[in-house]
């Protein structure tokens, strides 16, 4: 089975701070994701990449950035850290079947969630 | 863009009860077509998916039927228990983009 592992379930930071969320995969996934959640708005792709050091603008990267220096572990990092991005983050994983920059049609696989508190 | 809508929760239902969730899309080209369960605490899982039009994906009881005429994937099943109580989330890949999910649907099954 495919493991995706976020490295803190919960995590509490104060406003300005630097925030690093990581995420593995063990499943030499190419393509890596990072979503977050909040109620009444569903899922929202912040940034994504499809190989080692590519990165790509999701619908809201304002505010964060990302870093992917080997292929199994892609970090979202908040630069200064602000009340409204408390949320939940999601990261996930899918293989590109060996095509490049390709999403095909397989699933994605899904860590736990972090639950980020910004005070 | 790609889009997907689903019905808006919470749905509320009797243990036993027939479970219908809507989900519609608008895509470009051939879509593939998801739902994603999250039970309370955790990450998404896949619950089906379905590639071409006229399939039907299911699993654990729940159906859904990849309609490209009504461009429909409502999610389907006969009997629920209280341990389907969850948020499902319908999602579609088309062309050479990400999954684009619907906002979700909360169930709640009731003994």
């Amino acid at each position: 089975d495919v493991k995706v592992t976020q490295s803190s379930r919960y995590l509490v930071k104060r406003t300005g701070e630097k925030v690093f969320l990581e995420c593995v995969q063990d499943m030499d996934h190419e393509n890596m994701f990072w979503y977050r959640q909040d109620p009444g708005l569903g899922l929202r792709l912040i940034y994504f990449s499809y190989d080692v050091k590519m990165k790509e603008k999701g619908d809201i990267p304002e505010g964060y950035s990302v870093s992917r220096e080997k292929k199994e572990r892609f970090s979202l990092i908040l630069e200064s850290a602000s009340t409204n991005q408390t949320s939940m983050y999601l990261c996930a994983s899918s293989s590109s079947l060996g095509r490049a920059r390709s999403y095909s049609n397989q699933p994605q696989h899904f860590g736990d969630g972090t639950r980020l508190s910004i005070l | 863009g790609d889009s997907v809508t689903q019905m808006e929760g919470p749905v509320t239902l009797s243990e036993e009860a027939f479970l219908t969730i809507n989900c519609t899309y608008t895509a470009t080209g051939y879509p593939s077509l998801f739902w994603y369960v999250q039970y309370p605490g955790e990450g998404l899982q896949l619950l089906l998916k379905a590639t071409k039009a006229d399939d039907k994906g299911s699993n654990k009881g729940f159906e859904a039927t990849y309609r490209k005429e009504t461009t429909s994937f409502h999610l389907e099943k006969g009997s629920v228990q209280v341990s389907d109580s969850a948020v499902y989330f319908c999602a579609l890949i088309s062309g050479n983009t990400p999954l684009v999910f619907g906002k979700g649907t909360r169930l709640s099954v009731i003994a």
